[in-house]
């Protein structure tokens, strides 16, 4: 019983156009949503997060979308640079908890030059 | 210190044996976390501390997952009888009272 649902593994995109990372949940309890980015042999690193009272938050190259009748989380990242080349995990905290972070599988994106 | 520490970066270990993890938290952050992430997936939580409280063991395992933080700063995660199923990155992460995680580097247990 996944809360938190990235369903596509990969994705490539060339240098300076747009990336879009996608992620389903579950559970409309939850408070936050959060990306993290993670490149090998380091932890994640957060990125960008968006309240559930919002449905956008944008910084700088990056804005994130929330779609709470649809339960969907976006990331976008434009334009894609190759140093954005990672894995991409979106998280949910939910409210009351301890402030556990519950990930999604990531998606490795890969910007080609 | 600037971020947070985890030691060893890699460990192997024999089925069976007895492993510890240590974790060095950014000085004066309250929260500490623990995550399991295999290969292919998502971390997921284990453990939280607020201080030297442990308040969410919710995620461990197994009874052969133990930690501990007894001052209130490094944290230990001991795995007991380890099992091939335990492979993985051992994620700590630790946040002051309302600020955002800091994740380290992380532990790569494999298990042989």
């Amino acid at each position: 019983d996944q809360q938190v649902k990235q369903n596509s593994p990969s994705l490539s995109v060339q240098e300076g156009r747009i990336s879009i990372l996608n992620c389903d949940y579950t559970n409309s309890m939850f408070d936050y949503f959060l990306w993290y980015k993670k490149y090998p042999a380091e932890g994640p690193t957060f990125l960008i997060s968006i309240s559930s009272i919002k449905d956008k938050n944008e910084d700088g190259r990056f804005t994130v979308f929330l779609n709470k009748s649809a339960k969907h989380l976006s990331l976008h990242i434009v334009p894609s640079q190759p140093g954005d080349s990672a894995v991409y995990f979106c998280a949910v905290i939910s409210s009351g908890s301890a402030r556990q972070l519950t990930f999604g599988s990531g998606t490795q994106l890969t910007v080609l030059p | 210190g600037a971020g947070v520490s985890q030691s060893p970066r890699y460990k192997v270990a024999k089925r069976g044996q007895d492993v510890a993890l240590r974790c060095d938290p950014i000085s004066g952050h309250v929260s500490l976390f623990w995550y399991q992430q295999a290969l292919g997936q998502g971390p997921e939580f284990l453990t939280y501390f607020q201080n030297e409280a442990q308040l969410d063991k919710s995620g461990l395992p197994s009874d052969r997952f133990f930690a501990e933080r007894p001052e209130g700063s490094v944290s230990t995660l001991k795995i007991q009888r380890t099992q091939q199923e335990d492979s993985a990155v051992y994620l700590c992460a630790s946040s002051s009272a309302q600020g955002g995680y800091t994740f380290g580097s992380g532990t790569r247990l494999t298990v042989v």
